[in-house]
C-alpha cells in the first residue's frame, strides 16, 4: 500500500486479557520498528526487524510483550496479560533496507486503552 | 535515563515570527540527528535532519543547527505558520545502528 497501515487504530480491553496489534509496512520496506508513547513521553522504542535477522527485542519492557514478522512483511505485536500502564498509543513503523533514518514511514499507531 | 531530551513541554509564538525548538543529548555514539512533526491521530512525520559532520542543515523555513561540544541541537522555523502547530520530537541515532530514540516532544502553538 502506499503507506503503513495499523490496526486496530483503537483498542479497549479488559486488564488481564491478551491483545494482538497489527502493522503492514510499506511494500518493499525491509525494515519494521514498533514504539510506543505513553501519555506525556516520548517515543518508546520496542523492537526492530530487518529482513532475515534475528529482531533486536531490546525494547521490550516484559516478557508479556511479543511480537513476530510473518514472510518478511506483516508484523503482530502482542501483550499478554494485559495491565494499565500498557495504555499507549503503539506505533509502527517501516524503512527501505539502504534508507536513512528520514526514511522512517510511521503508521497512525493504534491507541491501546486498558481499563 | 534519557539520551534525547526536549526540556520545554510547549511553546507558543505569533505567526510569522521565529519558533525555535530545543533538543540536547547525552550520548556520544548519536552521530545523525533528526526531527519529527507529529500531528493528532496521526504518526510523526520527517522533517529534517543534519549528520554530525555538519552544524547546519536548511531546508527552506526549516533550519536545524548542530552544537556537537554542547550535544545540543535546535530546530529554526521562520517565519512560524498556523499550520506549523504540532508536537515536534527530536530524535538521535548512531551511524551503526538506524533505531531512532525519541525526545518527548514539544507542543509548537502558532497563533494567527
Amino acid at each position: 500500500g502506499a503507506g503503513v497501515s495499523q490496526s486496530p487504530s483503537n483498542k479497549v480491553t479488559e486488564k488481564g486479557k491478551d491483545v494482538e496489534l497489527r502493522c503492514d509496512p510499506i511494500s518493499g520496506h525491509t525494515a519494521l520498528y514498533w514504539y510506543r508513547q505513553s501519555l506525556g513521553q516520548g517515543l518508546e522504542f520496542l523492537i526492530y526487524f530487518q529482513g532475515n535477522s534475528a529482531p533486536d527485542k531490546s525494547g521490550l519492557p516484559s516478557d508479556r510483550f511479543s511480537a513476530e514478522r510473518t514472510g518478511g512483511s506483516v508484523s503482530t505485536l502482542t501483550i499478554q496479560r494485559t495491565q494499565q500502564e500498557d495504555s499507549a498509543v503503539y506505533l509502527c513503523a517501516s524503512r527501505r533496507a539502504t534508507g536513512g533514518a528520514e526514511g522512517y514511514t510511521f503508521g497512525s499507531g493504534t491507541r491501546l486503552t486498558v481499563v | 535515563d534519557q539520551q534525547v531530551k526536549q526540556n520545554s513541554p510547549s511553546l507558543s509564538v505569533q505567526e510569522g515570527r521565529i519558533s525555535i525548538l530545543n533538543c540536547d543529548y547525552t550520548n556520544s555514539m548519536f552521530d545523525y540527528f533528526l526531527w519529527y512533526k507529529k500531528y493528532p491521530a496521526e504518526g510523526p512525520t520527517f522533517l529534517i535532519s543534519i549528520s554530525s559532520i555538519k552544524d547546519k542543515n536548511e531546508d527552506g523555513r526549516f533550519t536545524v543547527f548542530l552544537n556537537k561540544s554542547a550535544k545540543h541541537l535546535s530546530l529554526h522555523i521562520v517565519p512560524s505558520q498556523p499550520g506549523d502547530s504540532a508536537v515536534y520530537f527530536c530524535a538521535a541515532s548512531a551511524l551503526a545502528n538506524s533505531k531512532l530514540t525519541f525526545g518527548k516532544g514539544i507542543t509548537l502553538s502558532v497563533r494567527p
